[in-house]
């Protein structure tokens, strides 16, 4: 099973500033087949990045993904108000199970 | 637009079964391998169960082999998940989740293929006597 390790837990930040989360993997992910989605409360998830660094349809271009390997990460250029939430990356496609990490809150500073 | 909506959660005591439906609208169902994701109560997102667009595989969370069951109607555009041996440990949200890759004959790939692009709102599930 690969493990996937999110930090930081918990990102205080004010709108404007840059926010970078981090996504670690146990094992190396084949084909990166890693995702990014942002949660809200009451709400389902939302799909921002796949494979690594392709943003989902209709994402905005402040959100950006990178990474290889094991090392991803996602990067906000600049926190919009509606940005603040949790993060979770995911790994999909290899072999089961399937994986997400333990989610970064993105919290207003 | 491309919808899901689950339904079919409730409250259940321990031990008992539960069906959890997912109706899938504006995309053509059948080429998709589709997913059950959970949340528990104040925790992070973990995968349920995987099934193929053709029904012919599916995969499950370790914690959920031999008690769930994932199946699809392709006729009828709906995802199944029948839970039985239910303990307080599966009360969560349980949300249904489609691909964004297609799969097709010959693909090669018995897994998921792509990441998850479309959710639905979630049925809530309570374990408790």
């Amino acid at each position: 099973e690969i493990v996937l390790t999110q930090s930081p837990g918990t990102l205080s930040l004010s709108p404007g500033d840059r926010a970078t989360l981090s996504c670690r993997a146990s094992q190396s992910i084949g084909r990166n087949y890693l995702a990014w989605y942002q949660h809200k409360s009451g709400q389902a998830p939302r799909l921002l990045i796949y494979g690594a660094s392709s943003r989902a349809i209709g994402i905005p271009d402040r959100f950006s993904g990178s990474g290889s390997g094991t090392d991803f990460t996602l990067t906000i250029s600049s926190l919009e108000p509606e940005d603040f939430a949790l993060y979770y990356c995911q790994q999909y496609g290899t072999s089961p199970p399937l994986t997400f990490g333990g989610g970064t809150k993105v919290e207003i500073k | 637009q491309e919808q899901l909506v689950e339904s079919g959660g409730g409250v259940v005591p321990p031990g008992g079964s539960l069906r959890l439906s997912c109706a899938a609208s504006g995309f053509t169902f059948s080429f998709y391998g589709m997913n059950w994701v959970r949340q528990a109560p104040g925790k992070g997102l973990e995968w349920v169960a995987f099934i193929r667009y053709d029904g012919s595989h599916q995969y499950y969370g370790d914690s959920m082999k031999g008690r769930f069951t994932v199946s699809r109607d392709n006729s009828k555009s709906t995802l199944y998940l029948q839970m039985s041996g239910l303990r307080a440990d599966d009360t969560a949200v349980y949300f249904c989740a489609k691909e964004n890759a297609p799969d097709y004959p010959g693909s090669g790939t018995y897994f998921t293929r792509g990441a998850f692009d479309i959710w639905g709102q979630g049925t809530v599930v309570t374990v408790s006597s």
